[in-house]
């Protein structure tokens, strides 16, 4: 039984196109998370997120955005796709909110090529 | 705002050898440490964390990290590696006072030879 789960796992499309992820967590967790990983592997937060608060990585464009319709989902939702956004896209959650001590569990991710 | 170092991009070791992975961080005050590993098309997975305490720290698949104040290092190592470890390492650092911004490095990418 997945305790993160995205969909689509491949998702190819055109510029200009918008775009949703989407990411279901069973664990009950507070807190939800959408990171990106680039071609070299680095990763970094887009967003974080629980029912009271979202924090946006201020680099992240704003056609990107989260929508949670409950607390044990966070789609994201991709405005206007550029070839520079193609990236393999992460989803996590963390039973706790606000705190470094967080130990993320992660979906296998999203691989999103724009052509 | 803290940030994390993995001075190599790829090692490679032998079947049976034993192997160390470097991390270093940069932050202000103890903080909050962790060792994920991404194996190949999946998320990543929590090998094992530092928050307090004993500084060698045991994790997950016989690995474990030792915490040395001194150098600003979170090592991992594990004594015998198996082919099944290869994998990509990700060693991050999170903030002991706020956010929920947990810094990657960039990751260590480990090959196995038979």
């Amino acid at each position: 039984d997945t305790a993160v789960s995205q969909t689509p796992k491949y998702l190819v499309t055109q510029m200009g196109n918008d775009k949703s992820i989407k990411c279901e967590q069973n664990l009950g967790h507070d807190t939800m998370y959408w990171y990106k990983q680039d071609s070299k592997k680095f990763l970094k937060i887009m967003f974080s997120y629980n029912n009271k608060e979202l924090i946006i990585n201020e680099t992240v464009p704003n056609r990107f955005s989260p929508k949670s319709p409950d607390k044990a989902h966070l789609n994201l939702h991709i405005n206007s796709l550029e070839l520079g956004d193609s990236a393999v896209y992460f989803c996590a959650s963390s039973q706790a909110f606000g705190s470094g001590a967080n130990v993320l569990t992660f979906g296998a991710g999203s691989r999103l090529t724009v052509l | 705002a803290q940030s994390v170092t993995q001075p190599d991009i790829h090692i490679t070791v032998s079947e049976g050898a034993s192997l160390e992975l470097r991390c270093n961080y940069s932050y202000g005050a103890t903080p909050y440490l962790f060792w994920y590993v991404q194996s190949p098309g999946q998320g990543l997975q929590l090998l094992l964390k530092y928050f307090s305490g004993d500084t060698l720290v045991q994790g997950i698949k016989g690995f474990e990290a030792e915490f040395k104040r001194s150098q600003s290092s979170f090592n991992l190592r594990k004594p015998s590696v198996h082919w099944s470890d290869a994998a990509e390492y990700f060693c991050a650092v999170g903030d002991r006072y706020n956010n929920n911004d947990m810094r990657f490095g960039a990751g260590t990418r480990l090959t196995v030879k038979p």
